[in-house]
């Protein structure tokens, strides 16, 4: 029982660079969420997607964009990356919208 | 809008001794709280949530937490703290619809003293 996997887990990338975050989940959930996670801030939603086919944003929306593959699968893209962007970044589902979150191990990202 | 505050950034209690993690919720509906655990290197694990009915509710390791409307707050509590607790400690907040968000504070970091 994989639950919500993300890829890949560590990155370093240089500034201006783009990436991709994949996260897949395999519970049948309809919402997915990106957070970031930076020491003193707690998680700050990026992105999430209360069911297939919708994206929303959360509180630091600016510099990514995601996507909602399927029901399975959100991605998050860095389009050109920033140093302000080097952070812990986790995916995470549930059931449905104000459900029980169920995270993915999470994904280091450093931007030189 | 919808924001959680924990005012303790960073707490420290013996072992063996009680526990209480402040939260502060702003929502405009009924609100849907969470308390999470996140220990060192691991992941975020659901302790316990509020949907509706009985205003205490009862988590995993022996926590429990109160939902109090009047004053925006769900508040966790542990009657005797193991070194096992340390960790950090995350309240959230979402709605009823199932279009809604779910929002983070950000987080007590509990230390236990021998």
């Amino acid at each position: 029982n994989a639950g919500v996997t993300q890829t890949p887990k560590f990155q370093v990338l240089k500034t201006g660079q783009s990436m991709t975050l994949q996260c897949a989940q395999d519970m049948n959930h309809n919402s997915m969420y990106w957070y970031r996670q930076d020491p003193g801030m707690g998680l700050r939603l990026i992105y999430y997607s209360a069911s297939e086919g919708t994206t929303d944003k959360g509180e630091v929306p600016n510099g990514y964009n995601v996507s909602r593959l399927n029901k399975r699968e959100f991605s998050l893209r860095l389009e050109s990356a920033a140093p302000s962007q080097t952070s812990v970044y986790f995916c995470a589902s549930s059931e449905f919208g104000p459900g029980e979150l169920f995270f993915g191990e999470g994904s280091r990202l450093t931007v030189l | 809008a919808q924001s959680v505050t924990q005012p303790d950034i960073h707490i420290t209690v013996s072992e063996g001794a009680s526990l209480e993690l402040r939260c502060n919720y702003s929502y405009g509906a009924t609100p849907y709280l969470f308390w999470y655990v996140q220990s060192p290197g691991q992941g975020l694990q659901l302790l316990l949530k509020y949907f509706s009915g009985d205003t205490l509710v009862q988590g995993i390791k022996g926590f429990e937490a109160e939902f109090k409307r009047s004053q925006s707050s769900f508040n966790l509590r542990k009657p005797s703290v193991h070194w096992s607790d340390a960790a950090e400690y995350f309240c959230a907040v979402g709605g009823s619809s199932s279009a809604s968000k779910i929002i983070f504070g950000s987080g007590t970091r509990l230390s236990i003293r021998p």
